[in-house]
């Protein structure tokens, strides 16, 4: 089974700190993805990437960057937490084409205070 | 854009009764359509991918078709139980850019 593992599940950060929300996954996927859901507003993409040390923008990058320097590695940044981040934050992986099913972490829920 | 629409946005049934939700999608320049289980407090599981018009998937109790021409895709639960309490999503993949076009969910709770 594929697992997709995320650094933690739950977060408490202060506003103006830099966070960093790891995810691994153990099966050599290159393409990976950050999403963040929030209510009533339905899974919104952040960032994904497609292979090592390649990233595209998602719907919402604004306030986040990412780092995939390692093919099981995909890392999401906050580079200046703010209170509008709270949220919770999934990642998933899958392999080659967009038929194939994601798989996602439990995801973190980040609370910025 | 958010232009894949799921309804209803929630459902309550008794334990056995069978139902149904609906996701419409652009059908234009179709690729993937995809069927997830949210429970709460786990992570999205994958139910279906289906990627041809016409296209039945079954599993256990839970089935779904694909109508890529007029752009819908039916979940059926048969005999609801408990267990099958969670959000179901859908989303759709265009063109095969790797990214999926997520619809809001449509949120069941089977009373037993």
């Amino acid at each position: 089974d594929v697992k997709v593992t995320q650094s933690s599940r739950y977060l408490v950060k202060r506003t103006g700190e830099k966070v960093f929300l790891e995810c691994v996954q153990d099966m050599d996927h290159e393409n990976m993805f950050w999403y963040r859901q929030d209510p009533g507003l339905g899974l919104r993409l952040i960032y994904f990437s497609y292979d090592v040390k390649m990233k595209e923008k998602g719907d919402i990058p604004e306030g986040y960057s990412v780092s995939r320097e390692k093919k099981e590695r995909f890392s999401l940044i906050l580079e200046s937490a703010s209170t509008n981040q709270t949220s919770m934050y999934l990642c998933a992986s899958y392999v080659g084409a967009g038929n194939q099913p994601q798989h996602f972490g439990d995801g973190t829920r980040l609370s910025i205070l | 854009i958010l232009n894949v629409e799921q309804s209803p946005q929630s459902l309550h049934v008794q334990e056995g009764d069978s139902t149904n939700f609906t996701c419409s999608f652009p059908s234009s320049n179709f690729y993937a359509l995809h069927w997830y289980r949210w429970e709460t407090a786990k992570s999205p599981e994958a139910l279906f991918v289906m990627t041809l018009n016409g296209d039945e998937k079954k599993k256990g109790r839970i089935s779904a078709t694909l109508n890529t021409k007029e752009g819908y895709s039916y979940l059926y639960i048969k005999g609801s139980q408990p267990e099958d309490s969670a959000t179901y999503l859908c989303a759709h993949n265009a063109g095969n850019n790797r990214k999926l076009i997520w619809g809001l969910g449509t949120s069941l709770a089977v009373n037993p």
